[in-house]
């Protein structure tokens, strides 16, 4: 079944130590979000691609960053975490232009010790 | 710009009676709407979304929900509830002239299904 696998599915770091959180898509979706949620709150946009342009939003602190290598995969690199980075992330795809839904992966829970 | 107001943070409905799920909108352009439910530790996951055409629009899981104009809501139905149906409901809206593909998402609503 096309899907949205994120890897690892429970991520435990400690504080100011790089983390990588990957995600892959079967989908062959042009666009690919990263969101991250907090205790049962609305996901927030981290930022987004549409093909290979990235876009950040503008409250997204630097500390956050991504890449993706191709259209089938994407990372989420937080390069000093601190406690309060300590969420769910989720990974999300669409296909720009069109009315589709997205789909989401499982997520990453991310514990910052 | 567009938004969402999800007014209840928790409903509560006894198991086999009906449920509804309040959503309201605004959007400068064509309102595409679309309800998700997340599970404990999982990702969100589609239910259903209106683009155009038939007001009730029919998901998975037995959902359905009513795009009203006028009123600018999109709430979310079942007609009997089952504890299973017990997760976190997300309303979103994306304009849908000018292409935009970022959603804004309500706060969520915690549904909670008493046997």
């Amino acid at each position: 079944d096309a899907m949205v696998i994120q890897n690892p599915r429970y991520q435990v770091t400690q504080f100011g130590k790089p983390v990588t959180l990957s995600c892959s898509q079967t989908l062959n979706h042009n666009v690919m979000y990263w969101y991250q949620q907090k205790s049962s709150q609305a996901p927030k946009l981290l930022f987004h691609y549409y093909d290979k342009d990235f876009n950040n939003e503008a409250d997204t602190p630097d500390n956050f960053q991504s890449r993706r290598p191709n259209t089938s995969f994407c990372f989420l690199d937080i390069r000093s975490p601190g406690l309060g980075d300590a969420a769910m992330y989720l990974c999300a795809t669409t296909q720009g232009g069109t009315h589709y839904e997205q789909y989401f992966g499982p997520g990453t829970r991310l514990t910052v010790t | 710009a567009q938004s969402v107001a999800q007014p209840e943070d928790q409903v509560n409905v006894a198991e086999g009676n009906p449920l509804t799920v309040k959503c309201t909108y605004s959007v400068s352009g064509n309102p595409y709407l679309f309800w998700y439910v997340q599970y404990p530790n999982r990702g969100l996951q589609f239910l259903l979304k209106y683009i155009t055409g038939d007001n009730l629009v029919k998901g998975s899981y037995g959902f359905e929900a009513e795009f009203n104009k006028s009123q600018t809501s999109f709430h979310l139905k079942k007609p009997s509830a089952l504890v299973s149906d017990s997760a976190l409901y997300f309303c979103a809206v994306r304009d849908g002239e000018g292409g935009s593909y970022i959603p804004t998402f309500g706060r969520g609503t915690s549904l909670i299904v008493h046997p």
